[in-house]
């Protein structure tokens, strides 16, 4: 299965400030990504669908201009916090699409902690 | 709308059996999903299944009756190591993953 590499596995930043988390794909072409959010005892959350060389795909509630994904290449997406706030502090998970009838691969997720 | 449902905490003892069900309600199906997560650690992947019946791998298996929308999770000689939240997830007809909300294991002496 696909290699699925995330990065930073922790920060810790301070309110008002930006934070970039990458997603790389080491041996899978992924024109589609996954960006989740899980807040403590609960599901997986969806935020957005990260298309190479297009926009993100955002779902009902997530703020786009907050989250800014950039997914410039087949093998790299990053997730931006921008102005980051204690309720952004959270586990941030990345997948990729392993195919229509596969599962998916995921990150090893980013705990972000807003001080 | 669409929904999955698992208990949310469950205790066993080691070197037991316990089961996990899931039951779910989508727009569309195309595979359902069972995962495994640590504390603070991405899910990883347990099995899938596309097809009623079961899937056993080792110690895991996977059961799926696509008419009563419904799945379970077996897991077999319990270890410690298996205390974890075990993850229901749903592949829509739009290929998207619906997640339920987790089922938390503990794996008592």
């Amino acid at each position: 299965g696909a290699v699925v590499s995330q990065h930073p596995s922790r920060v810790i930043c301070k309110s008002g400030t930006s934070v970039k988390i990458e997603c790389r794909s080491l041996d899978f072409q992924a024109t589609t990504m996954f960006w989740y959010r899980q807040f403590p005892k609960k599901s997986l959350m969806l935020m957005a669908t990260s298309n190479e060389g297009s926009k993100a795909t955002y779902e009902q509630g997530v703020e786009k201009d907050k989250f800014l994904i950039n997914h410039a290449s087949l093998t790299l997406s990053t997730l931006t916090v921008t102005s980051a706030h204690p309720e952004d502090s959270s586990f941030y998970i990345c997948s990729v699409a392993g195919g229509m009838d596969t599962e998916a691969f995921f990150g090893q997720g980013t705990r972000l902690t807003v001080v | 709308g669409q929904n999955i449902d698992q208990p949310t905490e469950m205790t066993a003892t080691e070197g037991a059996i316990v089961q996990i069900n899931c039951t779910y309600q989508t727009s569309g199906f195309n595979g359902l999903f069972w995962y495994q997560q640590h504390a603070g650690e991405a899910p990883t992947f347990l099995s899938y299944n596309v097809l009623d019946g079961l899937e056993e791998k080792g110690r895991f298996s996977s059961f799926l009756s696509r008419s009563k929308g419904y799945s379970y999770l077996l897991l077999k000689e319990l270890q410690m190591k298996d205390s974890a939240s075990y993850l229901c997830a749903v592949m829509d007809s739009n290929y998207q993953l619906i997640w339920g909300a987790g089922t938390k294991l503990i794996i008592k002496p």
